[in-house]
């Protein structure tokens, strides 16, 4: 099967401009997260998508972060503005639900944003 | 407020050696615990789940609920164990329960 997909893979901006990301998970999971990894750190969730209702968006920075699932399948995140602070590789992860005591994620690839 | 702690950054072993990479929990639940890997160049990846209770590619770890703790061992290291390892809670399967909360991350490094 295909694994999780996101693009793109890097992106470069200065601070203060737009960004978007795209991704696109395993088909037939119900389940999206985008998360954020900083250097040095482990992921850290940004936001969950449940098909096309968000779950849990706490850690989202609504003033400059929004996150939308439209149809319940690919899903993008837009950054605007962007700070210097939001260098960092942006994870796209699915899982299936309904799958009593199964909680794997899958992971794609990652976006490796650096803003200048 | 859960929390999921690796007190070190880097570990060096040679290839034959025994291996154990440290994680410590907080979390008011009964926690899922998880270790994921990341390979060179390659996507991050489950490695193994407690509630599965299985070895894999020779690892094993253990859930301490006393200590709140869930090591990663394993007795012979291979040069292809050398990665990225990642300690992860979650609280259940469904739901804003099933958000990972990871630590910061171990580097495995094992020499010839």
């Amino acid at each position: 099967e295909a694994g999780v997909a996101q693009s793109p893979r890097y992106k470069i901006i200065e601070k203060r401009q737009s960004v978007a990301f795209w991704c696109n998970p395993i088909s037939g999971h119900a389940t999206l997260y985008w998360y954020q990894q900083i250097l040095g750190q482990g992921p850290k969730l940004l936001i969950q998508f449940q098909n096309n209702g968000v779950v849990d968006d706490s850690q989202l920075p609504k003033d400059r972060f929004s996150a939308e699932r439209l149809k319940g399948v690919d899903s993008t995140l837009k950054i605007q503005p962007a700070k210097l602070e939001d260098s960092a590789v942006y994870l796209c992860a699915s899982s299936p639900t309904g799958t009593s005591g199964r909680n794997e994620q899958f992971f794609g690839p990652g976006t490796r944003l650096t803003v200048l | 407020a859960q929390r999921v702690t690796q007190p070190e950054k880097l570990l060096s072993v040679f290839k034959g050696a025994p291996v154990e990479l440290k994680c410590n929990y907080s979390y008011s639940g009964s926690p899922e615990l998880f270790w994921y890997v990341q390979y060179s160049r390659q996507r991050l990846q489950l490695l193994l789940r407690h509630i599965s209770r299985e070895s894999i590619k020779g690892f094993t770890a253990d859930l301490n609920k006393g200590e709140t703790s869930f090591h990663l061992k394993k007795p012979f290291a291979q040069e292809e164990d050398s990665a990225m390892y990642y300690c992860a809670l979650s609280g259940g399967s469904k739901g804003a329960n099933s958000k990972l909360t990871f630590g910061k991350g171990i580097t495995l490094s094992v020499r010839p």
